[in-house]
């Protein structure tokens, strides 16, 4: 597709259960990140792929949350246990190898809200 | 202290004003600065970018960046409804770990007719 496509847009979910958040990035971008917005927070860095490994992991949160890409294109971010503090907008990015930080292309995100 | 501050507003302008956003930080390490708009339910669009310290136009929209003072602006011109949205500034180092963004929390804009 034309732009970052993430699924689903909106995630209602009780609290204590686990949750799958799918990002597809434009073809051809080798990098993708995903960020947090929460109300009153901002975007908050969670992970950073270069192909299929992740060599920055430093902004998640705790171990309850994971992610990974397979085929250097479609990711996954997992969150198990989930908890009311995460509720919040997670947005996947992508961007081209030579556009790094200049090119990123985020996707609407994924709405989650536990309960 | 947050790395990076930015006044939520919200802001309320009429049409046709001059309309100056702004933050300011604390890590003299940040040398790329960007604004990006977002939309109500959409991700962050890339508006402008600098590297540096100076000035950066496009069209109805300048970028400033004044490093001594650890102080970046956006200033709309001519501001339109269209132009109605959330304005997030953006800011990394050079060199390894570049792509990692530190961003403000945003400030709401709405520009009435």
């Amino acid at each position: 597709g034309a732009g970052v496509s993430q699924s689903p847009s909106n995630k209602v979910t009780e609290k204590g259960k686990d949750v799958e958040l799918r990002c597809d990035p434009i073809s051809g971008h080798t990098a993708l990140y995903w960020y947090r917005q929460s109300l009153g927070q901002g975007l908050e860095f969670l992970i950073y792929f270069q192909g299929n490994s992740a060599p920055d992991k430093s902004g998640l949160p705790s171990d309850r949350f994971s992610a990974e890409r397979t085929g250097g294109s479609v990711s996954t971010l997992t969150i198990q246990r989930t908890q009311q503090e995460d509720s919040a907008v997670y947005l996947c990015a992508s961007s081209a190898p030579d556009r790094g930080m200049w090119g990123y292309t985020f996707g609407s995100g994924t709405r989650l809200t536990v309960v | 202290q947050k790395e990076v501050e930015q006044d939520p507003g919200p802001l309320s302008v009429p049409e046709g004003a001059i309309v100056s956003l702004n933050c300011t930080y604390s890590n003299s390490a940040f040398q790329y600065f960007m604004w990006y708009r977002q939309y109500s339910r959409k991700g962050p669009e890339l508006l402008m970018y600098t590297y540096s310290s100076g000035n950066k136009e496009d069209g109805r929209f300048t970028a400033q960046v004044d490093k001594s003072s650890k102080y970046i602006s956006l200033f709309i011109r001519d501001s339109q409804p269209s132009d109605s949205a959330t304005y997030l500034c953006a800011m990394t180092r050079a060199g390894a770990g570049s792509y990692q963004l530190t961003f403000g929390k945003g400030t709401k804009l709405s520009v009435i007719p």
